[in-house]
């Protein structure tokens, strides 16, 4: 069926650190793959995505390339700051709805 | 624009009771989805409705239910609590399609004591 996989966390970085997340699917077809992100006491912002096979997402230093081959869709940020401490969601669409990996915690310290 | 407002934020009940959370959609989106989001399950998809009708459902049990208005807003209905409800439920809208992008709410904090 289909799903998602994100790599667990926590994810502990510090400041201006390299960041990844990795997120593998499973569905039929070619769907469209999002990066959703959830701060704290708030509901989830769609961070990025991308419909295609090599399209790449990117949106606040956060960038994500949709790898068909590989089913994958990693989350890449190449200088993390604290403010971006938060849930990130990898999620694609199956059917008429959204399905969403289980969410990566992000701990970015000073 | 105003974005997707739900309410009440925060809710409190006991077992056996039943519950209902309200969504309002942004203006023109037709797609209300919610979701339950518990830190074991994680977020789980429960029914999107579209024009009034539930398009897709997710495997929840019968005490869950909603509907949607003929101005998109959407209430949910939980019947018969029971404590595994507690959770953060969000609703999300969309233009057209679930499966395009999905703007959240803040959530509805549901504690069942």
């Amino acid at each position: 069926g289909n799903s998602v996989t994100q790599m667990e966390g926590p994810v502990t970085l510090s400041e201006e650190a390299f960041l990844t997340i990795n997120c593998t699917y499973t569905a039929t077809g070619y769907p469209s793959l999002f990066w959703y992100v959830q701060y704290p006491g708030e509901g989830l912002q769609l961070l990025l995505k991308a419909t295609k096979a090599d399209d790449k997402g990117s949106n606040k230093g956060f960038e994500a390339t949709y790898r068909k081959e590989t089913t994958s869709f990693h989350l890449e940020k190449g200088s993390v700051q604290v403010s971006d401490s938060a849930v990130y969601f990898c999620s694609f669409n199956a059917g008429n709805m959204l399905t969403f990996g289980g969410g990566t915690r992000l701990m970015v310290k000073p | 624009k105003a974005g997707v407002t739900q309410t009440p934020r925060y809710l409190i009940k006991t077992r056996g009771q039943q519950v209902t959370l309200s969504c309002s959609p942004i203006s023109g989106h037709r797609s209300v989805s919610w979701y339950q989001q518990t830190p074991g399950q994680g977020l789980q998809f429960l029914f999107e409705y579209f024009s009034e009708t539930q398009r897709n459902k997710g495997n929840f049990p019968g005490r869950f239910s909603g509907r949607q208005f003929s101005n998109s807003r959407s209430e949910m209905n939980v019947s018969t609590l029971e404590l595994g409800d507690s959770a953060l439920y969000l609703c999300a809208s969309s233009l057209e399609a679930a499966y395009n992008e999905q703007f959240f709410g803040p959530g509805t904090r549901l504690t069942v004591l």
